[in-house]
């Protein structure tokens, strides 16, 4: 069975800097694996998800993500944060058959 | 906005008693699926349904159960509330059965409180 595990469950930024949310996974099957971010009293959005195409994946708000197999990781970066950044997100794994499993969330505060 | 939709947003009620929870898919999206968000065991899949058949179970209770109509919408059904049933439940919704690497778009939530 997949799983995922995300190494922060808080991460602290200033305004401007670069974020990094880190992600690590466990798979016996090719995984498909995707960031999902929630904002406060919100629904998941999709910020970006790695099919085993390319293994640097851009997504929405300027984030992305590299898939390294090797490392069995899939980290979230961002160059420069924003405020309105502030949110959970969710690595989330799954296999062949589309089961999801989702890592316990990492929340992002953006200071000013 | 996703496009899909949950009703209600919140609902409070007491323990012992039964719920219904409504989600509609998006326009096309034929699979509907269930999670539980809560503090002590995250974001859990529950159960899918694909074009008005259940496709794939998760961590749900027998209390619990689901189904989904020919007009697509789902709805779950929680009886015999207990206190730790108390969760943000979340519908999302995909084109197919399952494929693989298939984005699923989620709703806004279902806020339950139960005292």
């Amino acid at each position: 069975a997949q799983s995922v595990t995300q190494l922060d469950s808080h991460v602290s930024v200033s305004e401007g800097t670069p974020v990094l949310l880190r992600c690590n996974y466990s798979s016996s099957y090719s995984p498909s694996l995707f960031w999902y971010v929630q904002h406060p009293n919100k629904g998941l959005q999709l910020l970006l998800k790695y099919t085993s195409a390319a293994t640097l994946v851009k997504g929405i708000n300027g984030f992305e993500a590299e898939f390294k197999k090797s490392e069995t990781s899939f980290h979230l970066t961002k160059p420069s944060a924003h405020m309105s950044d502030a949110a959970e997100y969710f690595c989330v794994v799954s296999d062949r058959n589309n089961d999801m499993r989702f890592g316990a969330g990492t929340r992002l505060t953006v200071k000013p | 906005d996703s496009g899909v939709t949950q009703t209600p947003k919140h609902l409070i009620t007491a323990t012992g008693q039964r719920v219904t929870l409504r989600c509609s898919p998006r326009s096309g999206d034929l699979s509907v699926y269930w999670y539980q968000q809560s503090l002590d065991q995250g974001l859990q899949f529950l159960i899918q349904y694909y074009n008005g058949e259940e496709r794939a179970k998760g961590n749900i209770l027998e209390r619990f159960s689901a189904q989904q109509f020919p007009d697509l919408h789902s709805e779950l059904n929680l009886s015999s509330l207990e206190l730790g049933d108390s969760a943000l439940y979340f519908c999302a919704s995909s084109t197919s059965p399952g494929e693989r690497g298939e984005t699923q778009y989620f709703g806004p939530g279902t806020r339950l409180l139960v005292l």
